[in-house]
């Protein structure tokens, strides 16, 4: 029973660039929610996600970042014209989407902007 | 004033001992209070979670809430090296809601 799975798991970008993380929910799981954890600081919230909808983004940047969970496919979280300030993990979590929102998480991307 | 705050450790302890790792929060509407266990540059794992006020006890874990004094706690018996973790507390609502973690504490079990 896969579990949670992102991709990369390592990304490097130059500021300026585009960062794309992806990630594919557990079997069964139909909610993405995406946190960002800062050097030395605690999870933070960023976004919520359910199929072709965006249910809560209070936690997302006014600019640059942006999140998708198509019919098909991954959940994508991308963020453009990446500064040295973005360099975080991005972990991704997923619950079933019937009512026992427990989330597990993905392993995370790692993103360090030079 | 943070709606989840967490001793930050780190706390360091020799194999065997038991552990507290504590919590408060601000918000009343918080029913769960899930533990996560973050293992060194890995994603948080849950650990266990409770309902409402009370204890829950799972092997060498238990998870106690105090919902009069907001206040939530972890022990861990006979602590293992294999312990050694950043343990999250994160206090949630229900239902599709997201979660507010505490800082976490840093655990380090020593032979």
């Amino acid at each position: 029973n896969a579990g949670v799975m992102q991709n990369p798991r390592h990304l490097v970008r130059r500021r300026g660039q585009e960062a794309r993380l992806r990630c594919s929910p557990m079997k069964g799981h139909s909610h993405v929610y995406w946190y960002r954890q800062l050097p030395e600081e605690g999870l933070k919230f960023m976004v919520y996600l359910q199929k072709e909808n965006i249910i809560d983004e209070s936690g997302m940047p006014k600019e640059r970042f942006s999140a998708e969970f198509p019919k098909e496919g991954p959940s994508i979280l991308r963020i453009q014209q990446v500064v040295r300030g973005d360099s975080a993990a991005y972990f991704c979590a997923s619950s079933r989407g019937t009512g026992e929102e427990t989330q597990y998480f993905g392993p995370g991307t790692r993103l360090l902007v030079l | 004033q943070k709606e989840v705050e967490q001793d930050p450790g780190p706390l360091s302890v020799p194999e065997g001992a038991i552990v507290s790792l504590n919590c408060t929060y601000s918000n009343s509407a918080f029913q769960y209070f899930m533990w996560y266990r973050q293992y060194s540059r890995k994603g948080p794992e849950l650990l266990m979670y409770t309902y409402s006020s009370g204890n829950k006890e799972d092997g060498r874990f238990t998870a106690q809430v105090d919902k009069s004094s907001k206040y939530i706690s972890l022990f861990i018996r006979d602590s293992q090296p294999s312990d050694s973790a950043t343990y999250l507390c994160a206090p949630f609502s229900g239902g599709y809601n997201k979660l507010i973690f505490g800082a976490g504490t840093r655990l380090a079990v020593h032979p």
